[in-house]
């Protein structure tokens, strides 16, 4: 299976921040590649797609990057409603496989 | 409006057995390979099954593999997940979702039902 090392496991930012996160995969996935937030009690909602792609509805603050084996999400200026956990997701091949998640806190 | 509705979840002892249903409705059900995802308390997010539209091909994480068993019905718009030799370490909320490998950006999960596996 293919392993998403995704760092850092949590980070603390205040509103204005630029915040980064990668996610490395054990081999090369090509761009097959997305981005989830989650918020406590909540289902996962994708971000970015196709490692970057703009889904639908989703704020331009937040962009992806990369391609192969190291991929990075981005979010330009951290507003409140930012704060949550994010993690990346292979789809290149079974079985998919999840990054550890990324906890955005507030500093 | 697209809606997915987990049930059966609930609390059964180690060696146990359950099964998930996910009701679907909203959207071109039979259309769409789907997946089952799970979070154990205070963890990540872990991919655990998916199957096919036609229900002919299926794939399981490692950690379920011959324990779980996945499959649809595309006449009752329904996803199974039938859990066997349950396990403590199986406890987790149990997402049933559009599968991502086709058309990732079509995004849809529901929202979740608790699998407890404790004597």
């Amino acid at each position: 299976a293919i392993q998403m090392t995704q760092s850092p496991s949590s980070l603390s930012a205040s509103v204005g921040d630029r915040v980064t996160i990668t996610c490395r995969a054990s081999q090369g996935i090509r761009n097959d590649l997305g981005w989830y937030q989650q918020k406590p009690g909540k289902a996962p909602k994708l971000l970015i797609y196709a490692a970057s792609s703009l889904q639908t509805g989703v704020p331009s603050r937040f962009s992806g990057s990369g391609s192969g084996t190291d991929f990075t999400l981005t979010i330009s200026s951290l507003q409140p409603e930012d704060f949550a956990t994010y993690y990346c997701l292979q789809d290149y091949n079974y079985p998919l496989t999840f990054g550890g998640g990324t906890k955005v806190e507030i500093k | 409006e697209v809606q997915l509705l987990e049930s059966g979840g609930g609390l059964v002892q180690p060696g146990g057995s359950l099964r998930l249903s996910c009701a679907a409705s909203g959207f071109p059900f039979s259309s769409y390979a789907m997946s089952w995802v799970r979070q154990a308390p205070g963890q990540g997010l872990e991919w655990v099954s998916g199957i096919s539209v036609s229900g002919g091909s299926t794939y399981y994480a490692d950690s379920v593999k011959g324990r779980f068993t996945i499959s649809r019905d595309n006449s009752k718009n329904t996803l199974y997940l039938q859990m066997n030799t349950l396990r403590a370490e199986d406890t987790a909320v149990y997402y049933c979702a559009k599968d991502p490998t086709i058309r990732i950006e079509i995004d849809y999960w529901g929202q979740g039902t608790l699998v407890t596996v404790s004597s």
